[in-house]
């Protein structure tokens, strides 16, 4: 009955450092989003999976972003050479429909990302 | 241009006034329309969702889409305290789509 969680709630990374940010999804949930938050912003599509398939990353900032749902459930975000620009909260939501079914999409708490 | 607009000045209102807040948009395909309203150090909660032009009213609050305008709007009545948070309008093409958000309103509720 748990809602989508996400760790680490906060990371702090010095540049060019790798991170790995961490999404559990809804149990069930087929659907899984990662958006990205800068400080008063409104999210920002990153990229989308339907189970295992990543079906649409043109949100993803650069190629030193990478996402993966191997077992189409958790899922993580990696960003590789991490930049000051990169800071800012990645949110991932889940919903229940798969691509041709419009429902809800639940956040989590997001991870808040400061790179010195 | 971006895809949605929401003027993101913050509002402070006394309890129990009404707070207005908009967006507008200029992708016409856009379909599902929703306010989201996310706390401090929380993930946004879907508040209001509607689909195609008109109305939508759940308790003290209102949605409204005007489709030929490219315009939503939300209505808060009775505001309390408890509603401060920043609001967000998103919209969607519909098929689980990604969500296009506006920059949101952070509305303070003042006891």
């Amino acid at each position: 009955g748990a809602g989508v969680s996400q760790s680490p709630r906060y990371k702090v990374a010095k540049r060019g450092q790798d991170v790995a940010l961490r999404c559990d999804p809804i149990s069930g949930h087929v659907s899984l989003f990662w958006y990205q938050q800068a400080l008063g912003q409104g999210p920002e599509f990153l990229t989308y999976f339907q189970n295992e398939a990543q079906l649409d990353k043109s949100g993803l900032p650069s190629d030193r972003f990478f996402a993966e749902r191997p077992e189409g459930s958790v899922s993580t975000l990696k960003i590789q050479r991490t930049q000051q620009e990169d800071s800012a909260v990645y949110l991932c939501a889940s919903s229940s429909q798969g691509a041709r079914g419009t429902d809800t999409q639940y956040f989590g708490p997001g991870t808040r990302l400061t790179v010195l | 241009q971006k895809e949605v607009e929401q003027d993101p000045g913050p509002l402070s209102v006394p309890e129990g006034a009404i707070v207005s807040l908009n967006c507008t948009y200029s992708n016409s395909a856009f379909q599902y329309f929703m306010w989201y309203r996310q706390y401090s150090r929380k993930g946004p909660e879907l508040l209001m969702y509607t689909y195609s032009s008109g109305n939508k009213e759940d308790g003290r609050f209102t949605a409204q889409v005007d489709k030929s305008s490219k315009y939503i709007s939300l209505f808060i009545r009775d505001s309390q305290p408890s509603d401060s948070a920043t609001y967000l309008c998103a919209m969607t093409l519909g098929g689980n789509n990604r969500l296009a958000f506006g920059k949101g309103n952070q509305v303070v509720v003042i006891p």
